[in-house]
């Protein structure tokens, strides 16, 4: 059973809906990661956060540490939202255990 | 261009052959690590290096792979007797120590015939 957990594997939204994906891990951990990738492989960070919620542009993280859940939102969906999105739980020691990822098609 | 880089991006070998794959991190960056990602997967931690001792070793790690980070820059995974099951997408990022954050290398796609 992989540490951390994605929710749902796979998701396909009209343009301009609101995207939520869902992230579970199992033990305490120093930060919670998320990430972009794109065809081609290419990872880009999003975001990284320990508490509470970030924004930037339309997406939005948050975390709750007590339920060790975490969700990434994003708002007025576009096709050029379309990747997939990774959840990584980092722990003190710098080690990083990925989720499976959500693959999003946002269509136009 | 000053981002984390990895060469080359796709390497085909037959099973059997060695091969070894380059990561440069960003410039003042002392972490590097190794991932390495199937289809469909996240990525799953292989390694680290703190400039140039290498950290950690996932079991992932079989003794047919070794790592070197010699002058604490650029570090080179190296397969041996590469396997069908190795083939994956060999992703490199690096970071600061006490910055969680990591940056990504576009990776290195190997296909074992």
């Amino acid at each position: 059973k992989n540490e951390v957990e994605q929710s749902p594997q796979n998701l396909t939204a009209q343009e301009g809906e609101f995207i939520t994906i869902n992230c579970s891990y199992s033990v305490g951990i120093s930060a919670l990661h998320w990430l972009q990738q794109h065809p081609g492989g290419g990872i880009v960070s999003l975001f990284m956060l320990s508490s509470g919620k970030k924004k930037h542009g339309r997406l939005i993280a948050t975390i709750n540490i007590q339920e060790k859940h975490s969700s990434l939102h994003i708002t007025a969906s576009h096709p050029r939202d379309s990747a997939v999105y990774i959840c990584a739980a980092q722990y003190n020691n710098n080690d990083m255990r990925f989720g499976a990822g959500t693959r999003l098609t946002v269509k136009p | 261009d000053t981002g984390v880089s990895q060469d080359p991006r796709h390497k085909i070998t037959k099973r059997g052959q060695n091969v070894t794959f380059r990561c440069d991190p960003i410039s003042e960056h002392n972490r590097l690590y190794w991932y390495r990602q199937t289809l469909g997967q996240g990525p799953e931690f292989l390694t680290y290096f703190q400039n140039e001792a290498q950290l950690e070793k996932s079991r992932l790690l079989s003794d047919r792979f070794s790592a070197e980070r010699p002058k604490g820059s650029f570090s080179t995974l190296e397969i041996q007797r590469t396997e069908q099951g190795d083939s994956a997408m060999y992703l490199c990022a690096s970071s600061l120590v006490g910055d969680g954050e990591q940056y990504f290398g576009p990776g290195t796609r190997l296909t074992v015939t």
